[in-house]
């Protein structure tokens, strides 16, 4: 079975450009949840969705935003880009949401680069 | 507030030793806790998990970790360690079961094994 899938690897912005990076979770798997690990920061999550609506959502400005699709695969964006936001993108899915659903399988990752 | 504390950023230990990886929580009730491990090339894997019942886990890769409520404490260890250990591990700790893809994350730590 293939793992998380995330599109692209790399990304290049400059400030104020906005972004979206892609997932596709592991064939079956309902629950989607995106994080972002910076060298500062370490892993923060961003936010989880399951069967198409957000479940929670971290601590992070509007500017961050996402979807899931009725095929789970999910997107995020990330509107008017601040040097801060460079980081690696982590995406994760899970067959549940909730403990039924606690084991997250985590793609290879997104780096985005805001010059 | 919630919190994941990893004292040791850098740990390095020699192969065929032992290892004890440091964590510990801030949070009022019992939580639900994880150790992952990130490797090069690899992504973040889910090493073990601790919902309740027994406080000594089982994990793959040969780790085991300890949940000891009077210390908030959930330990890692491995009796003899491996070259191909070597990576970043990271403890990590949900709050409910509505948030258990809701991961609060630590910093983690850094273990080099040398020959």
């Amino acid at each position: 079975k293939a793992g998380v899938t995330q599109t692209p690897r790399y990304l290049i912005k400059t400030r104020g450009q906005q972004v979206t990076l892609s997932c596709s979770p592991i064939s079956g798997h309902r629950s989607v949840s995106w994080y972002q690990q910076t060298p500062g920061q370490g892993l923060q999550f961003l936010f989880e969705y399951f069967s198409e609506t957000q479940r929670n959502k971290g601590n992070f400005p509007g500017r961050f935003s996402g979807r899931q699709f009725s095929n789970s695969r999910s997107e995020m964006n990330v509107s008017t880009l601040e040097l801060g936001d460079s980081a690696l993108y982590l995406c994760a899915s899970s067959l549940e949401a909730g403990l039924a659903g606690a084991k997250l399988y985590f793609g290879p990752g997104t780096r985005l680069l805001v010059l | 507030a919630q919190s994941v504390t990893q004292p040791d950023i850098h740990i390095t230990v020699s192969e065929g030793a032992s290892l004890e990886l440091r964590c510990n929580y801030s949070y009022g009730a019992t939580p639900y806790l994880f150790w992952y491990v990130q490797s090069p090339g690899q992504g973040l894997q889910l090493l073990l998990k601790y919902f309740s019942g027994d406080t000594l886990v089982q994990g793959i890769k040969g780790f085991e970790a300890e949940f000891k409520r009077s210390q908030s404490s959930f330990n890692l260890r491995k009796p003899s360690v491996h070259w191909s250990d070597a990576a970043e591990y990271f403890c990590a700790v949900a709050l409910d079961q509505t948030g258990a893809n809701n991961l609060f994350f630590g910093t983690g730590t850094r273990l080099t094994v040398i020959p």
